[in-house]
């Protein structure tokens, strides 16, 4: 069965970094798109950020663009999300997906595999 | 962006009854539109993709039907595992945007 294990989450200060990880096994990693999709506690869904197969296709949301890098390392099976300048707003718990396309900017994706999630808090 | 539009916000039930969940896109995405479910303090699962078509191991209980703008998702015979919140999602171009969630419950 698939399995994507995100780690890196915690409680960071407003305006603060961290750093996502996602390790993905029992799948051909370097062949799918990731996403990552976060939570705010008690509230819906929000696409973050997407890269394709290679790396080279990459994609945010607009309320984390220019503060969110997301990255990947096929030789490590790992995808990673870099934060910065943390918000308040930012406070959710962080998906890694995984997306059964190569690209991203393709009609008719969807989120086949979720991780179990890890919490960020951003907080003084 | 596409706006994802759900109803209702919540719903409650008895089991063995049909429920029907609506989504509605504010622009035309085809059938790019896909169905979660998720229980309380677990991931989201997949349960429909591109409008109709069901997911590996998924319930034939479960449906969805729908292009255009307007989608419905049904169950067709509730059971007490059912019991979740349910969102819809299009991914017709990104930012893929999911609906507001709808919150089912037995009555």
């Amino acid at each position: 069965q698939v399995q994507l294990v995100e780690s890196g989450g915690g409680v960071v200060q407003p305006g603060g970094s961290l750093k996502l990880s996602c390790a993905a096994s029992r799948f051909t990693f370097s062949s799918f798109a990731i996403h990552w999709v976060r939570q705010a506690p008690g509230k819906g869904l929000e696409w973050v950020s997407g890269i394709s197969y290679d790396g080279t296709e990459k994609h945010n949301a607009d309320s984390v663009k220019g503060r969110f890098t997301n990255s990947r390392d096929n030789s490590r099976n790992t995808v990673y999300l870099q934060m910065n300048s943390l918000r308040a707003e930012d406070t959710a718990v962080y998906y890694c997906v995984r997306s059964p396309h190569r690209l991203i900017a393709v009609a008719g994706g969807y989120f086949d595999f979720w991780g179990q999630g890890t919490l960020v808090t951003v907080s003084s | 962006d596409i706006q994802m539009t759900q109803s209702p916000s919540s719903l409650s039930a008895s089991v063995g009854d049909r429920v029907t969940i609506t989504c509605q896109a504010s622009h035309d995405i085809s059938n790019y539109l896909n169905w979660y479910q998720q229980k309380p303090g677990k991931a989201p699962k997949l349960l429909i993709y591109d409008a109709s078509n069901l997911q590996t191991g998924v319930p034939s209980r479960f449906s969805g039907s729908g292009s255009g703008i307007d989608f419905t998702f049904t169950i067709t015979s509730l059971q007490p595992e059912d019991i979740a919140t349910y969102y819809c999602q299009q991914y017709d171009n990104l930012p893929s945007t999911f609906g507001q969630g709808t919150r089912l419950d037995i009555k």
